[in-house]
C-alpha cells in the first residue's frame, strides 16, 4: 500500500519557539490532511489542503500541500504547553478525506 | 453535540474468544470507518463502510469483521482474537461534503485492547 514517512519522530522544544515537520509520500496525494491527537483521546482535525501549492493557515498553524503532491509541512509558530501531543499527517488519493494514509506522527513537547 | 462513541474503551481479552467493539455517531454520516494505531506505525484502515449494509476492507483487514446495519452503528468484531491484535482502536465518522473538499472527520476516544 502507499506509505508516508513523517519526521521527525519527536521534537523537545522551548515554549516560543517555532515548530516545522513535514511528510513525503513516494506516490501522488490528492488530499493532505494534519491531525493533532492529545492523550486519551482521537486524533483531531487541524488542517485540511485540497490543492497542490495550497498554503492555508489555522491560528497558528500553518501547512503547506506541496507543488509535486508528494509531500507537505505543517509549521506551528510561537508554541505553548498545549501543543504537547502527537501531529499526523495523513494523505488519501481520492480528493476527500476517504480511505486515508496515515504518517508515523510527531511527538512534540514543549519544555516551558 | 457531535459525537462518536466507543465501548468499551478498554479490555483484557484472552487468546481466541470473540470480543465486539461498538461505534455510534449521532452525526447521521454515511461514512464511517476503523483504525488501529500501533507505536512507529500511525493509524492503518482496518475496515470501512460507504452507507448501510456497504463495507470494505481497508489496509489491514485480516481477523476483523464489521457490519453497518443502521446508519449511526458500526461495530468491529473480533471473532478469533489473537495476540498481535492487541493495539489502540480508533472509530471514525467522516461527512463527506460533494466534491470531497470540506470533508470532515471526527474520531472516537479509543478502544485499549490487549489480547493475551
Amino acid at each position: 500500500g502507499q506509505q508516508l514517512n513523517q519526521s521527525p519522530q519527536s521534537m523537545f522544544i522551548q515554549e516560543g519557539e517555532d515548530v516545522s515537520m513535514n511528510c513525503t509520500s513516494s506516490s501522488i496525494f490528492n488530499t493532505w490532511l494534519w491531525y493533532k491527537q492529545d492523550p486519551g483521546e482521537g486524533p483531531v482535525l487541524l488542517i485540511a489542503l485540497y490543492k497542490a501549492g495550497e498554503l492555508t493557515s489555522n491560528g497558528r498553524l500553518t501547512a503547506q500541500f506541496g507543488i509535486t503532491r508528494k509531500d507537505s509541512f505543517l509549521n506551528i509558530s510561537a508554541s505553548i504547553p498545549s501543543d504537547v501531543g502527537i501531529y499526523f499527517c495523513a494523505g488519501s488519493s481520492s480528493g476527500s478525506a476517504r480511505q486515508l494514509t496515515f504518517g508515523s506522527g510527531t511527538q512534540l513537547t514543549v519544555l516551558p | 453535540e457531535a459525537q462518536v462513541t466507543q465501548n468499551p474503551r478498554y479490555l483484557i481479552t484472552v487468546t481466541g474468544k470473540k470480543l465486539t467493539v461498538t461505534c455510534s455517531q449521532n452525526m447521521n454520516h454515511e461514512y464511517m470507518s476503523w483504525y488501529r494505531q500501533d507505536p512507529g506505525l500511525g493509524l492503518r484502515q482496518i475496515y470501512y463502510s460507504m452507507n448501510v449494509e456497504v463495507t470494505d476492507k481497508g489496509d489491514v483487514p485480516e481477523g476483523y469483521k464489521v457490519s453497518r446495519k443502521e446508519k449511526r452503528n458500526f461495530p468491529l468484531i473480533l471473532e478469533s482474537p489473537s495476540p498481535n491484535q492487541t493495539s489502540l482502536y480508533f472509530c471514525a465518522s467522516t461527512y463527506l461534503s460533494s466534491g470531497g473538499a470540506g470533508d470532515t472527520q471526527y474520531f472516537g476516544p479509543g478502544t485499549r485492547l490487549t489480547v493475551l
